[in-house]
């Protein structure tokens, strides 16, 4: 099992320039993640899906957008790249259950170091 | 425990000691909380996890305490070893569908 697999692991933008971050997970899992985490920042939350066919906003979601394509992947957009963006970004997926409204543990994929300059 | 600003919390411990990170959390309807294990250039990893039913729960080495009447969770980790060193995150949720609330860090340094 790979677990949850991000791509790419390292880019370098320019002001301006648009890119997307995919994520993959093969868990099977209902909820997928992306947070960006900061010096010092800890990680916040930029969007989330918690359920194939539904997105929602996190904690920080100006300058971002995502598509939940399927059950496995989750993608996240840059549009127009800002130094502000430059960041380390996660994705990362739970067994979250709706119904029931219980949370279980995000298992996290290794991360995209993303420079804008 | 938790940090503001730019900087860290460090804690600094002998190798062979025992360590323990704390955590203040401020939603007093968080029901659910992870320890997780950040080491550089490394995504998080799950330590330990506990429901808010529960007062302490133990694993390899590990032992997370809830005092939920100060808002309060530890992580204790026995006879640190070498492989300890790493960034040590708390995590809530209230059940809602937006995952986890993170702490800011706490970076756990072993001294020889």
């Amino acid at each position: 099992n790979a677990g949850v697999t991000q791509t790419p692991k390292f880019q370098v933008l320019k002001t301006g320039q648009s890119m997307t971050l995919q994520c993959a997970q093969d868990m099977n899992h209902n909820s997928m993640y992306w947070y960006r985490q900061d010096p010092g920042m800890g990680l916040r939350l930029i969007y989330y899906s918690a359920s194939e066919g539904t997105t929602d906003k996190g904690e920080v979601p100006n300058g971002y957008n995502v598509s939940r394509l399927n059950k496995r992947e989750f993608s996240l957009r840059l549009e127009s790249a800002a130094p502000s963006q430059t960041s380390v970004y996660f994705c990362a997926s739970s067994e979250f259950r709706p119904v029931q409204g219980t949370n279980e543990k995000l298992f996290f994929g290794s991360g995209t170091q993303l420079s804008v300059l | 425990g938790e940090s503001v600003g730019l900087h860290l919390p460090t804690l600094s411990v002998q190798e062979g000691d025992n360590s323990i990170i704390n955590c203040a959390y401020s939603n007093s309807a968080s029901d659910y909380f992870i320890w997780y294990k950040q080491e550089s250039g490394k995504g998080p990893q799950f330590i330990i996890d506990i429901r808010s039913n529960m007062d302490k729960r133990q694993g390899q080495r590990v032992t997370v305490l809830l005092n939920k009447t100060v808002k309060h969770l530890s992580l204790q980790i026995a006879a640190t070893q070498p492989g300890d060193s790493a960034v040590y995150f708390c995590a809530e949720t209230g059940g809602g569908a937006d995952g986890l609330t993170f702490g800011k860090g706490t970076h756990l340094i072993i001294q020889p």
